[in-house]
């Protein structure tokens, strides 16, 4: 059974970088999988951060990208979430999820993601 | 950029079918995906690929997608499926896109 956890400061300060670990288990991070980040702010919907594929293939909602920085620790069997500069727009729940994507020659899809972890409250304040 | 929309709410007496729709320009040419999220939990997928339930999910969980709208259809509503539910998609110009979300109220 797949698991997903993420851990996190929980508060940081706004121009600050807010720092993100998911800890996969049951399942290798290095697989054929998408791994990705999604958050929930406070009464709103979901909006999806990024996606990231073994060997490096990374994908950012154009709208975050220039802010933020996902990562796979294969040795670890982690992902990670680094968010620049954070305003009090960018407090939220913060989930990873495992996606399932196809590749056909150079062209990649990004589908559904089907194992979710519990998410964690990042929060920017002074 | 690619745009998803659904109703703010929608309500459905217990026992009623309930529909819950998503819009999107040319939607029956992508594959849509919905998730189920109570208060205070994680999404939970529930219609994938337009048609397809995961493992777990009531057979009461049905999805279609034509013309420039998909549906998520729960036959026969319970109490507990009062929730919020997402329709996504993969588009090429802006990759992974959520719909605003629809609460569902069981009456």
């Amino acid at each position: 059974q797949v698991h997903l956890q993420e851990s996190g400061p929980g508060l940081v300060k706004p121009s600050e970088t807010l720092s993100l670990t998911c800890a996969v288990s049951g399942y290798s991070s290095s697989s054929n999988y998408y791994w990705g980040w999604i958050r929930k702010p406070p009464g709103k919907g979901l909006e999806w951060i990024g996606s990231i594929f073994q060997g490096g293939r990374k994908y950012y909602n154009p709208s975050l990208r220039s802010r933020i920085t996902i990562s796979l620790d294969a040795s670890q069997n982690s992902l990670s979430l680094r968010l620049n500069s954070v305003t009090a727009a960018d407090t939220a729940v913060y989930y990873c999820a495992r996606q399932v994507g196809s590749c056909r020659g150079s062209n990649c899809y990004l589908y559904y993601f089907d194992y979710w972890g519990q998410g964690t409250l990042g929060t920017v304040s002074s | 950029s690619y745009d998803l929309t659904q109703p703010l709410s929608v309500s459905v007496a217990l026992g009623q079918a309930a529909r819950i729709t998503c819009g999107g320009n040319d939607i029956k040419h992508k594959s849509v995906h919905w998730y189920q999220q109570k208060p205070g939990q994680a999404p939970v997928l529930v219609i994938y690929m337009d048609t397809n339930r995961p493992s777990g999910i009531p057979e009461r969980f049905s999805g279609s997608n034509s013309g420039n709208t998909a549906t998520l259809t729960i036959s026969g509503a319970q109490a507990g499926d009062e929730a919020d539910y997402y329709c996504q998609v993969w588009d090429s110009s802006t990759d992974v896109v959520f719909g605003g979300g629809t609460k569902l109220t069981v009456l």
